[in-house]
């Protein structure tokens, strides 16, 4: 069964700050894996998918890698703003395409 | 806009009444899928939709859980007799078949009193 974990649950930095936040998976067979953003009370924004081939993929400030062989993935954002606190999900897919979520990173940046 | 949309955004109910959402997908899409989310947790797989067969169900969908598609557009889920540990926040998303990234909706919040 797989399992999702993402540290650390909350990070909190100045503004400007560039920053990592990881995610781990223990079945490396995926399809897919997608990054979430999800501000307070609200639905989920899809920030970046990696393909199962994939290394990475880039949207602006935001860049996230994917090594399947060691069930690990980075978000990386680049020069944090305020705009940027919210809760960063990370989900895999396999075969069903269900996506399995860890619990989330709380990030705050403050001015 | 041609997001996802869900119907209604808050629902408040006392414990044993009957609740139904619905869930509109992007036009295009044949996937419609229902997650779960308490909180401080990430979203919990419910059941999902190609068209209008449900292919998949969790065994967190009790007896009590019903979803249809019934013309392979919006998505209705049911929940009977509620408890109050059915309060939660219920998403629904949607995708392509072969494109296989989710996109969700607002979310409709449910208070079980």
């Amino acid at each position: 069964k797989q399992e999702v974990t993402q540290i650390p649950a909350a990070l909190s930095v100045p503004e400007g700050e560039n920053l990592v936040l990881n995610c781990s998976f223990t079945d490396s067979a995926i399809y897919n894996l997608q990054w979430f953003r999800q501000d307070p009370g609200k639905g989920l924004t899809s920030l970046l998918l990696i393909q199962s081939s994939q290394r990475e993929q880039t949207s602006g400030r935001l860049n996230a890698s994917l090594d399947k062989s060691s069930g690990r993935s980075t978000l990386y954002i680049a020069a944090s703003q305020p705009g940027d606190s919210a809760t960063y999900l990370c989900a895999t897919s396999h075969n069903t395409d269900k996506l399995i979520f860890g619990t989330g990173t709380r990030l705050q940046v403050f001015p | 806009d041609t997001g996802v949309s869900q119907d209604p955004r808050h629902k408040i109910t006392k414990r044993g009444q009957n609740v139904t959402f619905r869930c509109d997908p992007i036009s295009e899409h044949n996937r419609l899928y229902w997650y779960r989310q308490t909180l401080g947790q990430g979203p919990e797989f419910l059941t999902y939709f190609q068209n209008e067969a449900q292919l998949e169900k969790s065994r967190l969908l009790s007896d009590r859980f019903s979803a249809e598609r019934p013309k392979g557009s919006f998505s209705t889920l049911e929940i009977q007799r509620t408890e109050q540990g059915d309060s939660a926040m219920y998403l629904c998303a949607s995708s392509f078949s072969g494109d296989h990234e989710q996109f969700f909706g607002p979310g409709t919040r449910l208070t079980v009193l």
